[in-house]
C-alpha cells in the first residue's frame, strides 16, 4: 500500500490564480479530510467526505472546494488564491466508525505559499 | 467553543526520565480525546485514544496518557523518553460522535536531550 498520497509537495502560486491539490489513497478508506496546518494554530479542518458523492464543511472551509467521485481520491481545489491560504496542507483517511479512529493516516502534506 | 489547550510550546526533558505533555478540554458532552505525533517533514501519526473506559489509556511507543474529568485534562507521558521521542505533539478532540470532525490543539514540542 502507498498510504495517502499528496502532490504537489511544495507550490508557489499568485494572488488569484486556481489550483487543485491531489489526495489518494489505496485502503479503501470510506473517510478523506483535508486539514490546513498554521504556526501556533493547530490543525484545523477544512472539509471531509464519508464516502463518494458526499462532502461536509469543516471548521474553515471558505475560499476551498472539494469533490469525491471515487473512494481513492479527494481533491481541494483553491478557486482564487489569497495570502492568507499560505500553509501547509495534509490529507487524512481512514475507515468510518469510531473505533476505527487509529486507522487514520496523514499524508505528507503540501506547502503552499500565495504571494 | 468546543476547544482543546496545550499550555506549553515546548517541553525539554533529559533522556531515561519520565515526561508529561500537557492537555486540557473543553467539550460539550461527553470528550473523545486523541493524542498524535508529527515527526518533521510528515504527516500526522496516531498514537492514543480515549474514547470511554479506563483513565489510563495505552498507545504507540510505550506512550500512555491519563483522563482526568474532574481537571479535564488528558495529559500525554511516558515513563522513560527517548532522544527519537523529539518531535510535535498534538491533542484533538471529536465535536461529533461520528469523529469526522477533530478540533486539535496547537501543539507541544517535545526535546529530549542525550
Amino acid at each position: 500500500n502507498a498510504g495517502v498520497t499528496q502532490t504537489p509537495k511544495f507550490q508557489v502560486l499568485k494572488t488569484g490564480q486556481s489550483m487543485t491539490l491531489q489526495c489518494a489513497q489505496d485502503m479503501n478508506h470510506e473517510y478523506m479530510s483535508w486539514y490546513r496546518q498554521d504556526p501556533g494554530m493547530g490543525l484545523r479542518l477544512i472539509h471531509y467526505s464519508v464516502g463518494a458523492g458526499i462532502t461536509d464543511q469543516g471548521e474553515v472551509p471558505n475560499g476551498y472546494n472539494v469533490s469525491r467521485s471515487t473512494t481513492e481520491d479527494f481533491p481541494l481545489r483553491l478557486l482564487s488564491a489569497a495570502p492568507s491560504q499560505t500553509s501547509v496542507y495534509f490529507c487524512a483517511s481512514r475507515l468510518q466508525g469510531a473505533e476505527r479512529t487509529d486507522t487514520q493516516y496523514f499524508g505528507p502534506g503540501t506547502r503552499l505559499t500565495v504571494l | 467553543a468546543q476547544s482543546v489547550a496545550q499550555p506549553e510550546d515546548q517541553v525539554n526533558v533529559a533522556e531515561g526520565n519520565p515526561l508529561t505533555v500537557k492537555c486540557t478540554y473543553s467539550v460539550s458532552g461527553n470528550p473523545y480525546l486523541f493524542w498524535y505525533v508529527q515527526y518533521p517533514n510528515r504527516g500526522l501519526q496516531f498514537l492514543l485514544k480515549y474514547i470511554t473506559g479506563d483513565n489510563l489509556v495505552k498507545g504507540s511507543y510505550g506512550f500512555e496518557a491519563e483522563f482526568n474529568k474532574s481537571q479535564t485534562s488528558f495529559h500525554l507521558k511516558k515513563p522513560s523518553a527517548l532522544v527519537s521521542d523529539s518531535a510535535l505533539y498534538f491533542c484533538a478532540a471529536a465535536l461529533n460522535t461520528g469523529f469526522q470532525k477533530l478540533v486539535f490543539g496547537t501543539g507541544t514540542r517535545l526535546l529530549v536531550s542525550p
